[in-house]
């Protein structure tokens, strides 16, 4: 099993809702990320939190709004979400230093629905 | 161009059959090489590195070729177990952001 836990695993919520995911590592690293997953599609890489600090926003909606509270943990706050939004957002850290390794350890997901 | 593509298959071999497939990425920078693998409704999980010299664990084989920009992956002997999605995945220099493809989904059948 992998260091990065996520909950909830599977979450449904009305386009109204306020919700919000967490991930946690247990494995030391100093990196972490949010991705999303639809169906037959690449991952898209969401967030990026490098030493706590966020290093990269790939234009992603205002709806989705991360936390990074300490480098073991990692937040997504969800809020006035759109049907196409249903995926499943795996959080994932790695350990990096110069020139970056690249291995990265994916939590189980968070199978989102909303309805 | 997309960074990283894949065949998305589905490559069905039977049991015991050797199946290989390709990867090709768009940015000639690009250092590192990686195969993860995704069970169906699962996280993915890294199977291995893809080193320039090409690589073997076990019964998988990863090589590299810059000139043309691919990476390939080749499994013997399959097992049902290795039914997955395999994802292409490539970073860039001094860059912890990964690139992954669409992954190409092998099932092994009896």
């Amino acid at each position: 099993e992998t260091g990065v836990t996520q909950t909830p695993r599977h979450l449904v919520m009305g386009m109204t809702n306020k919700k919000s995911l967490k991930c946690e590592q247990h494995l030391g690293h100093n990196a972490m990320y949010w991705y999303k997953q639809s169906a037959k599609k690449p991952l898209e890489l969401m967030f990026v939190y490098n030493f706590k600090e966020q290093t990269e926003n790939n234009s992603v909606p205002s709806r989705f709004s991360p936390e990074c509270p300490n480098s073991s943990h990692l937040f997504l706050h969800l809020h006035t979400l759109q049907p196409e939004d249903s995926a499943l957002y795996l959080c994932a850290s790695s350990q990096d230093g110069a020139g970056g390794l690249g291995e990265q350890y994916f939590g189980p997901g968070t199978r989102l629905t909303v309805t | 161009r997309k960074e990283v593509e894949q065949d998305p298959g589905p490559f069905n071999v039977p049991e015991g059959a050797t199946v290989a497939f390709n990867c090709t990425y768009s940015n000639s920078a690009s250092q590192s090489f990686f195969w993860y693998r995704q069970d169906c409704r699962k996280e993915p999980k890294l199977l291995m590195s893809v080193y320039s010299s090409g690589n073997e664990d076990g019964r998988f084989t990863a090589q590299l070729n810059r000139a043309s920009q691919y990476i390939s992956l080749l499994i013997r002997d399959s097992k049902l177990s290795d039914s997955a999605t395999y994802l292409c995945v490539v970073n860039k220099p001094d860059d912890y952001k990964l690139s992954f493809g669409a992954g190409t989904t092998v099932t092994v059948r009896a």
